[in-house]
């Protein structure tokens, strides 16, 4: 496996289900974002983790819950989740986090519906 | 106001045509200005980025920056089939985390 991997690449659940998203980085980065792309708006950033440790939570509902157990994998665990949660959820990765310019390397998405 | 507008197109040109992407943002600290392209069923890739005002250019691609304006363009030259995807513009939004703040996106497709 090259770059930035996503299990599984597309997901459908009920509200009530629990379930969880996989990103792997085979690039040897130190940081790791997850996104969320819904139709007609901007990428919005959810969450970084810079060396295992979460350095931004830009206001996600705790429905949403990230998980870095090291700094090749990341997680997003989904409970009770709404209808409007229906989108492309984009993990990413780049060298380090607390540069200004900073190139992110993007895995192909998890495109996740609930029903 | 929102702080990257990007008309999200969609956007139909024939081959060979010139191609003019653009955004407008609305922070002037930004420094470093970028573009990806996204395939359809891909996550987007950096195709450019520059370093304040002025031009690059990267074969058939070109990025702009007007700082003043506050107003960034891409030109593709000689526009392709495969050039056909969407261009986002991005901003790193902050130096401690690696924030990128992205457009909304310009859907672009070169019709042979």
């Amino acid at each position: 496996e090259t770059g930035v991997t996503q299990t599984p690449r597309h997901l459908v659940m009920g509200m009530t289900n629990k379930k969880s998203l996989k990103c792997e980085q085979h690039l040897g980065h130190n940081a790791m974002y997850w996104y969320k792309q819904s139709a007609k708006k901007p990428l919005e950033l959810m969450f970084v983790y810079s060396l295992e440790e979460r350095v931004e939570n830009n206001s996600v509902p705790s429905r949403f819950s990230p998980e870095c157990p090291n700094s090749s994998h990341l997680f997003l665990h989904l409970h009770t989740l709404q209808p409007e949660d229906s989108a492309l959820y984009l993990c990413a990765s780049s060298q380090v986090a607390g540069t200004l310019y900073n190139e992110q390397f993007f895995g192909p998405g998890t495109r996740l519906t609930v029903l | 106001q929102k702080e990257v507008e990007q008309d999200p197109g969609p956007l139909s040109v024939p081959e060979g045509a010139i191609v003019s992407l653009n955004c407008t943002y609305s922070n002037s600290a930004f420094q470093y200005f970028m573009w990806y392209r996204q395939y359809s069923r891909k996550g987007p890739e950096l195709l450019m980025y520059t370093y304040s005002s002025g031009n690059k250019e990267d074969g058939r691609f070109t990025a702009q920056v007007d700082k003043s304006s506050k107003y960034i363009s891409l030109f593709i030259r000689d526009s392709q089939p495969s050039d056909s995807a969407t261009y986002l513009c991005a901003f790193p939004g902050s130096s401690n985390t690696g924030k990128l703040i992205f457009g909304q996106g310009t859907t672009l497709q070169v019709k042979p």
